[in-house]
C-alpha cells in the first residue's frame, strides 16, 4: 500500500528566506504526487501536482517541487518565503484509485 | 462557483447525542470525500461517493458512523451517539473525473470543528 511521509513537523524560517519541505513515498509504480497548503481555520487548497512528464512542476504562490523516482521524494520548494505563506503543508499520493493518501503534515512558521 | 459548502462550522455536543454534518459539493462534481483531521492521526479519508453512490467506507471507524449522498449536491456525515474521541475537524471534498483518476484536484470546504463533551 502506498504511504506518504513528512519528516519535519515543525519548520521555521525568516521571511525572504528560501524554503524546502520533505516528502518522500512508498508507491510501486509512478504516483500521482500533491502538495496542499491549509491556513489557519481553512480547508486545504492544492499548491501543485505532478503525474507525468517534467519532473520540475510549478504551482500556485511561487511555489514548485520537484518529483525525484530515485529518492521516492517530492520535496516542495520556494525561493523566497512571505509571511503570508505560515500555514500547514501537506503532501499526498495518489494511485489508480480515486484515493489521496496523506502526510501528517508539516506546520511552517515564518518570523519577520 | 461558492465552493464547498459545510454547515455547521462548528459544533459542540454532549456525550450520547447525535451530531449531522452538512456537505454541499461544487455543482458539477462527480466525487464526494469526507475526511476526518486529529492531531494524532493526521488527515484520514473515512468515505468517498461516486454519483452519489458510496464507493468506499473502509475508513469509516464504526458503526456510530454513517454518510449518505441523497442528491448530487448535498451529502450528511453522522454520529450516533457522539463520543468525546469523535472531536476532530471534519471536511468534505469534492472533485471532477472519471473512476481512477486520483489525480484530479480535490477541492476542500472549510471544515466542521466538532467537540462532544
Amino acid at each position: 500500500a502506498q504511504s506518504v511521509t513528512q519528516p519535519d513537523i515543525h519548520i521555521t524560517v525568516s521571511e525572504g528566506a528560501s524554503l524546502e519541505l520533505r516528502c518522500n513515498y512508498s508507491y510501486g509504480a509512478t504516483p500521482y504526487l500533491f502538495w496542499y497548503v491549509q491556513s489557519p481555520g481553512q480547508g486545504l487548497q492544492l499548491l501543485l501536482k505532478y503525474f507525468s512528464g517534467d519532473t520540475l512542476v510549478q504551482g500556485i504562490k511561487g511555489f514548485e517541487a520537484e518529483f525525484k523516482r530515485s529518492q521516492s521524494s517530492f520535496n516542495l520548494r520556494k525561493p523566497s518565503v512571505h509571511w503570508s505563506d505560515a500555514a500547514e503543508y501537506f503532501c499526498a499520493v495518489g494511485d489508480n484509485t480515486d484515493k489521496l493518501i496523506f502526510g501528517t503534515g508539516t506546520r511552517l512558521q515564518v518570523f519577520p | 462557483d461558492a465552493g464547498v459548502i459545510q454547515s455547521p462550522r462548528h459544533e459542540v455536543t454532549e456525550m450520547g447525542q447525535e451530531v449531522t454534518l452538512r456537505c454541499k459539493p461544487i455543482s458539477g462534481h462527480d466525487y464526494l470525500f469526507w475526511y476526518r483531521q486529529t492531531m494524532m492521526r493526521g488527515l484520514e479519508l473515512l468515505i468517498y461517493f461516486n454519483n452519489n453512490v458510496p464507493i468506499d467506507d473502509s475508513g469509516m471507524p464504526e458503526d456510530r458512523f454513517s454518510a449518505k449522498m441523497p442528491n448530487a449536491s448535498f451529502s450528511t456525515l453522522k454520529i450516533q451517539p457522539s463520543e468525546p474521541r469523535d472531536s476532530a475537524v471534519y471536511f468534505c471534498a469534492s472533485s471532477l473525473g472519471s473512476s481512477g483518476s486520483s489525480y484530479n484536484e480535490q477541492f476542500f470546504g472549510p471544515g466542521t470543528r466538532l467537540t462532544v463533551l
